[in-house]
């Protein structure tokens, strides 16, 4: 299968700071990326979704000026948390598709932990 | 409300048994369904992909079917192994919505 690359696999940052977890399309082009976030023993929720060149459109109770989406090449596309608090300590994962109806391939997640 | 279920939490099988997994949905027209293995701490990993106008598909020892008219799919895996314990995730694509809907995921351990 098609190989998507998330860096870094794990992120320690202090309180109030900002962290950017990047996520490229190794061998294909990805026109759409997803930005997920996953509690313990829970599913996949999604935050937003980004087309390439475009405003990425987010879910209903994602902050977009917390959750800064950037898809600024059809292979790479960053996650920027920013003024990073505690509570937002969790498992993001990037996933990206190259067509409207084919498959869609996952990262392999950043931990993050906020202090 | 629109739901996506699996069919339990956890299931636990002998190895070299057949693991059958259950993906139900109400109030979704999917244009495709995936299903997908996590290990833990880790993304996704995809298997197989099955579109609305398809009955079954395989791949090696796993199978996935999808009655749109009973709203389930199942993923079977044939000759289970430990190597095969994971959770393992359907997701829903709808046309409608342009994204994808998972569901809660089983658990599955294969004892040895």
């Amino acid at each position: 299968g098609a190989v998507v690359s998330q860096h870094p696999s794990r992120v320690i940052c202090k309180s109030g700071t900002s962290v950017k977890i990047e996520c490229r399309s190794l061998d294909f082009q990805a026109t759409t990326m997803f930005w997920y976030r996953q509690f313990p023993k829970q599913s996949l929720m999604l935050m937003a979704t980004s087309n390439e060149g475009s405003k990425a459109t987010y879910e209903q109770g994602v902050e977009k000026d917390k959750f800064l989406i950037n898809h600024a090449s059809l292979t790479l596309s960053t996650l920027t948390v920013t003024s990073a608090h505690p509570e937002d300590s969790s498992f993001y994962i990037c996933s990206a598709r190259e067509g409207f109806l084919s498959e869609a391939f996952f990262g392999q997640g950043t931990r993050l932990t906020v202090v | 409300s629109q739901k996506i279920e699996q069919n339990s939490e956890a299931l636990n099988i002998q190895e070299g048994k057949t693991a059958t997994l259950t993906c139900n949905y109400t109030n979704y027209s999917p244009a495709y369904l995936q299903w997908y293995r996590q290990d833990p701490g880790r993304g996704p990993v995809f298997l197989l992909l099955i579109r609305e106008n398809e009955k079954e598909k395989r791949k090696e020892r796993l199978k996935v079917t999808f009655d749109t008219t009973l709203k389930q799919s199942l993923f079977h895996i044939t000759a289970s192994q430990p190597a095969d314990s994971a959770t393992y995730l359907c997701a829903l694509f709808t046309s409608g919505t342009y994204k994808y809907i998972f569901g809660t995921g089983t658990r599955l351990k294969v004892l040895a």
